[in-house]
């Protein structure tokens, strides 16, 4: 599984625009990179998987250069219900038998 | 569409107890994970289930073991239980086995071991 580096905390303010990088240097050909998102005691929410370029969604976009070794995270306009951890995922989502690996995360405090 | 359920939501015991948790997966759904998530070991696999096995396991004792049943829905079990297991433990589910990357997690059961 790639090894994944990502910020500890950011701090925003609403209406602002969170990017979140993380790096993954040892990215495979078949790993896709994927996001979760997770408010205090619950689970984390699947946000968006991306292989290459840009993928884009309802909640978030998310940025993978050519050489695919890191990506980003879009968040548009904050609120304060953003405030969470978001997770980066780097892995072979069609490899069977594989299963999370979750790093630290980056914890994203919105300010009013 | 009903999201993943877990039951109980909170749960005290003692050390040297056993407890079990529950978990329904959303309705079609046929593979389950299980997660262990501390403030210091963060998100941990505990095992996945497909079609009533045991597909996967993570690095836990054997006093962590689980099943599911027919219906997809499935149970954890901690025996003999420590200080360290308390935990947030969280259920997963995804539609068919092998899709880790896109799996949809419950709200968790927290459990506290005195």
């Amino acid at each position: 599984l790639a090894k994944t580096t990502q910020p500890i905390s950011m701090d925003s303010y609403e209406g602002q625009e969170v990017n979140i990088t993380c790096s993954h240097n040892n990215i495979a050909t078949n790993d896709y990179i994927t996001w979760y998102q997770q408010f205090p005691s619950q689970g984390p929410r699947f946000i968006i998987q991306g292989y290459k370029t840009k993928v884009t969604n309802e909640v978030a976009s998310l940025f993978i250069p050519a050489d695919r070794k890191s990506s980003t995270l879009s968040l548009p306009r904050v609120s304060l219900s953003d405030t969470a951890v978001y997770y980066c995922l780097v892995g072979d989502i069609k490899a069977a038998g594989n299963k999370l690996t979750f790093g630290g995360g980056t914890r994203v405090l919105v300010k009013p | 569409k009903a999201g993943v359920t877990q039951t109980p939501r909170y749960l005290i015991k003692t050390r040297g107890q056993q407890v079990t948790l529950s978990c329904s997966p959303i309705s079609g759904h046929r593979s389950v994970s299980w997660y262990q998530q501390t403030p210091g070991q963060g998100l941990q696999f505990l095992f996945e289930y497909f079609s009533e096995t045991q597909r996967n396991k993570g690095n836990f004792p054997g006093r962590f073991s689980g099943r599911q049943f027919s219906n997809s829905r499935s149970e954890m079990n901690v025996s003999t239980l420590e200080l360290g297991d308390s935990a947030l433990y969280l259920c997963a589910s995804s539609p068919v086995f092998g899709r880790a990357y896109e799996q949809y997690f419950g709200p968790g059961t927290r459990l506290t071991v005195t």
